[in-house]
């Protein structure tokens, strides 16, 4: 079991261009999470799938950020005219089955716009 | 918004004393309450978990102890040692029915064991 598998591991982006943040969940996961963690807002919530379906979109900043998962080995996360204050880790995490709070993260992508 | 507060914001002690670590909580909708820690350069990872059925978990050296009545929870480490040093975030969610398996994280508290 190699976990959950974020890819990459960091990236740079000049402000205004695209980033897109890809996401593993183990296998037979029926959960996916993606979180933001920076020093001053801590672990935020952008949204979760639940296979594969679209749940909560709640925390995600609605004009730039998207979130796809086209089939049940991966999501995406995409940033549009990426700013500097997206500058963070991005954590995607999954859980075995719906009603399990119990999550497994990834590495994170760590973001960064110049 | 619903809320998770998490005291206090660094604490450290000494190897062999017992390290509380609180937080509390709005919404009487959570129902589950789980406590991360991390480690420098990685990720969170699940350290252990409650559900209000019950007021204290323990697992080792590590316990939580939970007060429905006045929506506080705590993780208390026994027994300290310096490699526990890391932050440590406390979360909840709405656990029952599987309607929603987000969780709600503290800002965490940075935890520093002397030898």
């Amino acid at each position: 079991n190699a976990g959950v598998i974020q890819t990459p591991r960091h990236k740079v982006t000049g402000k205004g261009q695209e980033a897109t943040l890809w996401c593993e969940p183990i296998s037979g996961h029926s959960a996916v999470f993606w979180y933001r963690q920076t020093i001053v807002q801590g672990l935020e919530f952008l949204t979760y799938f639940r296979n594969q379906a679209p749940i909560d979109d709640s925390g995600m900043p609605k004009e730039r950020f998207s979130a796809q998962m086209p089939n049940q080995s991966h999501s995406t996360l995409k940033i549009q005219s990426t700013q500097p204050q997206d500058s963070a880790v991005y954590l995607c995490a999954s859980s075995p089955d719906p009603e399990n709070s119990d999550y497994t993260f990834g590495s994170g992508t760590r973001l960064l716009v110049i | 918004q619903q809320q998770v507060r998490q005291s206090p914001q660094s604490l450290t002690v000494w190897e062999g004393e017992t390290a509380i670590l609180n937080c509390s909580y709005e919404d009487s909708t959570f129902d589950y309450f789980p406590w991360y820690h991390q480690f420098p350069g990685e990720s969170p990872a699940l350290l252990i978990a409650i559900r209000p059925v019950s007021n204290k978990k323990e697992d080792g050296r590590f316990t939580i102890f939970f007060n429905k009545r006045e929506k506080k929870f705590s993780l208390h480490i026994a027994d300290s040692q310096p490699g526990d040093s890391a932050t440590y975030f406390c979360a909840a969610s709405e656990d029952s029915g599987g309607s929603n398996a987000k969780l709600t994280f503290g800002k965490g508290t940075k935890l520093s064991v002397k030898s």
